[in-house]
């Protein structure tokens, strides 16, 4: 089945600089994909849906890239500030036809954000 | 926004004990997840129940777990009995229909003795 491969497991950044948090997954024809944000003592909140049609995908001070040749998922934190500490997991749904209710998840990655 | 509660948010149970885990999903959802967190591992799929069934479930969902929501009130996870390497992070999770946004609660720390 499907396997993601979360890297770096932590990641430490200055406050101004980007931040880049990568996921390799296995199967190729997985369709849908998703990075979570979670912060200390709260439940995981849903950064960005991610479609395999679309490539490049930005939201508010980040950029999710996805390389379907490599099957490689990516997001760029741009500028980051200290309210970006928290921890990052990407997740894939396997297959197109499928549904979001079945989640593989990658590792996570600790991302703090010195001053 | 909209809120999965868990309760509690940590059991300490003997091994060999039952256990089980509350959910309160977000109130008009009718898809509700268990996911299972190793320490130090990633967050793995454990079972997905829907107008009272279990729709699909992993392997990890061995035959001590039993999944239910009687009467639209918490979606809950028993485990009966408990083994030490069920000690892990739950995570529940709920959603309007099977391709919305997924809700995650905050999870609930179990650790068997």
């Amino acid at each position: 089945g499907e396997q993601v491969e979360q890297r770096p497991p932590h990641l430490s950044v200055r406050e101004g600089d980007s931040a880049v948090i990568t996921c390799t997954y296995t199967d190729p024809n997985s369709y849908y994909f998703f990075w979570y944000k979670q912060e200390p003592g709260a439940s995981l909140q849903l950064l960005m849906k991610v479609f395999s049609s679309t490539e490049i995908n930005e939201g508010q001070g980040f950029t999710v890239l996805l390389n379907k040749k490599d099957k490689r998922l990516s997001l760029n934190l741009t500028a980051a500030h200290p309210g970006d500490s928290a921890a990052y997991f990407c997740a894939v749904s396997p297959i197109a036809s499928s549904s979001f209710s079945k989640l593989v998840f990658g590792q996570g990655t600790s991302l703090s954000v010195v001053p | 926004g909209p809120k999965v509660l868990q309760i509690p948010s940590h059991q300490i149970i003997d091994m060999g004990q039952m256990v089980t885990l509350n959910c309160d999903p977000v109130s008009n959802h009718l898809y509700f997840y268990w996911y299972k967190q190793i320490l130090g591992q990633q967050m793995e799929f454990l079972v997905n129940f829907y107008n009272g069934k279990v729709m699909e479930k992993s392997k990890l969902f061995k035959d001590q777990f039993s999944v239910e929501r009687p009467d639209g009130s918490y979606f809950t996870l028993k485990i009966q009995p408990t083994a030490l390497e069920d000690s892990a992070v739950y995570f529940c999770a709920s959603s309007w229909d099977r391709n919305t946004e997924v809700f995650f609660g905050k999870g609930t720390r179990l650790t068997v003795v």
